[in-house]
């Protein structure tokens, strides 16, 4: 059974830092593995898709990264600003499923 | 192109009453999923369709939720009788792919508050 951890559960910075969010996953069989962002009251924004075959995916300020053989995924955010304060989720395809972690908690301060 | 839609956004019943929600998906998207999030946790699954087939309904509580999907396209989630602890956001997603290769898109969500 697939499970899926994000570190840390909150994290705060100021605006202009760059950041990391992590995410481990236990079976490294995957197909890929996906990032969103979700803001209060909402539902869920695919930021990047990583397929298992790839290393990592980047998109603006944001750039992810997958090594499976060690069942880990960093979400790098650069510069970062008060409008990326959301909470993020990653989780991973296998088999049919997808499976998400509990989610990272960011706040940017200006 | 269009997204994936839900309705209603919000939903306020008292427990032991019954609950719809429904989903449209992507255009041409042949597996749908409908998650349950409680607050401060991440989307759990609950059931997955490829086309009008079930694939995967192992997390559904099935003695008070049921789901279908007709004709392989929209498709309804029904809570009968609801309880406190089904209070969740209630989201609906697709993909072009039941083998997970390919990105999954979200609808907003239905918002349940059993009171």
């Amino acid at each position: 059974k697939q499970e899926v951890t994000q570190i840390p559960a909150a994290l705060s910075v100021p605006e202009g830092e760059n950041l990391v969010l992590n995410c481990s996953f236990t079976d490294s069989a995957i197909y890929n593995l996906q990032w969103f962002r979700q803001d209060p009251g909402k539902g869920l924004t695919s930021l990047l898709l990583i397929q298992s075959s790839q290393r990592e995916q980047t998109s603006g300020r944001l750039n992810a990264s997958l090594d499976k053989s060690s069942g880990r995924s960093t979400l790098y955010i650069a510069a970062s600003q008060p409008g990326d304060s959301a909470t993020y989720l990653c989780a991973a395809s296998s088999g049919s499923r997808l499976t998400f972690g509990e989610g990272t908690q960011l706040t940017v301060n200006p | 192109e269009a997204g994936v839609a839900q309705s209603p956004r919000y939903k306020i019943i008292e427990k032991r009453q019954s609950v719809a929600f429904w989903c449209n998906p992507i255009s041409g998207h042949a597996t749908l999923y409908w998650y349950q999030q409680i607050l401060g946790q991440g989307p759990k699954l609950l059931i997955q369709f490829q086309n009008n087939g079930v694939v995967d309904d192992s997390q559904l509580p099935k003695d008070r939720f049921s789901a279908e999907r007709l004709k392989g396209v929209d498709s309804t989630l029904k809570i009968q009788p609801a309880k406190l602890e089904d209070s969740a956001v209630y989201l609906c997603a697709s993909t072009s792919s039941w083998k997970g290769y390919t990105e999954a898109f979200f609808g907003q969500g239905t918002r349940l508050t059993v009171v």
